[in-house]
């Protein structure tokens, strides 16, 4: 069975600061994917990131980056210079070959609220 | 291109009723996927569909289930509401199984 957890539930923010959302994962499958969405207001999930668990590389994106580690199971995402849009609720989630990659497993989501 | 459309974005039905719910993938996006987002237990998986075929089956009643036409299109039932069925129902679509999923705005189901 996967799991993920994240373990803060509502950060709180002044805009321009980092911030970083922790995200822990547990599976037996060896091959699987990781993912960070955004959820706004409107309610959908916006796409952020995909990692296969082959590939530990950090990434940037802009003002995002992505820190994945396999040895202690932790996939975090950070904020840089934070902005009021950033405001959102956001998920981390896997999925696993044995389970089908179509089936994600999502953490209870984290608050972000960036204060201007 | 069009991104993933739910519809209705918004239902109110009492207890006892049935529900249907519709999902409009991406344009050449074969699967279709199914979530249930509750306050309580967050987001939960319900069921995945590709090629008109049922691949996966979330821990949900028999009381919710779906299907998925040739245009990839796809429905979700449910019936008998309860009032714990009161949920935003989320339907995402990718072009194969083990890429990106894309989400829609989801229908808000209100159960009374």
């Amino acid at each position: 069975a996967q799991k993920v957890t994240q373990a803060q539930t509502e950060i709180s923010v002044v805009e321009k600061e980092d911030v970083t959302l922790d995200c822990v994962y547990e599976t037996r499958d060896t091959t699987y994917y990781l993912f960070w969405y955004k959820q706004p207001p409107s309610g959908e999930l916006v796409f952020l990131i995909r990692r296969n668990s082959f590939d530990e590389q950090n990434e940037i994106s802009g003002r995002y980056s992505w820190n994945f580690q396999k040895s202690t199971s932790s996939f975090n995402f950070t904020i840089t210079a934070s902005q009021v849009v950033d405001s959102a609720v956001y998920f981390c989630a896997l999925s696993a070959r044995d389970t089908s990659y179509g089936k994600l497993t999502f953490g209870q989501g984290t608050i972000l609220t960036v204060h201007p | 291109k069009a991104g993933v459309t739910q519809t209705p974005r918004y239902l109110i039905k009492t207890r006892g009723q049935q529900v249907t719910l519709s999902c409009s993938p991406i344009s050449g996006h074969r699967s279709v996927s199914w979530y249930q987002q509750t306050p309580g237990q967050g987001l939960q998986f319900l069921f995945e569909y590709f090629s008109e075929t049922q691949r996966n089956k979330g821990n949900f009643p028999g009381r919710f289930s779906g299907r998925q036409f040739s245009n990839s299109r796809s429905e979700m039932n449910v019936s008998t509401l309860e009032l714990g069925d009161s949920a935003l129902y989320l339907c995402a679509s990718s072009f194969q199984e083990n890429e990106k999923l894309f989400f829609g705005s989801g229908t808000q189901l209100s159960v009374l």
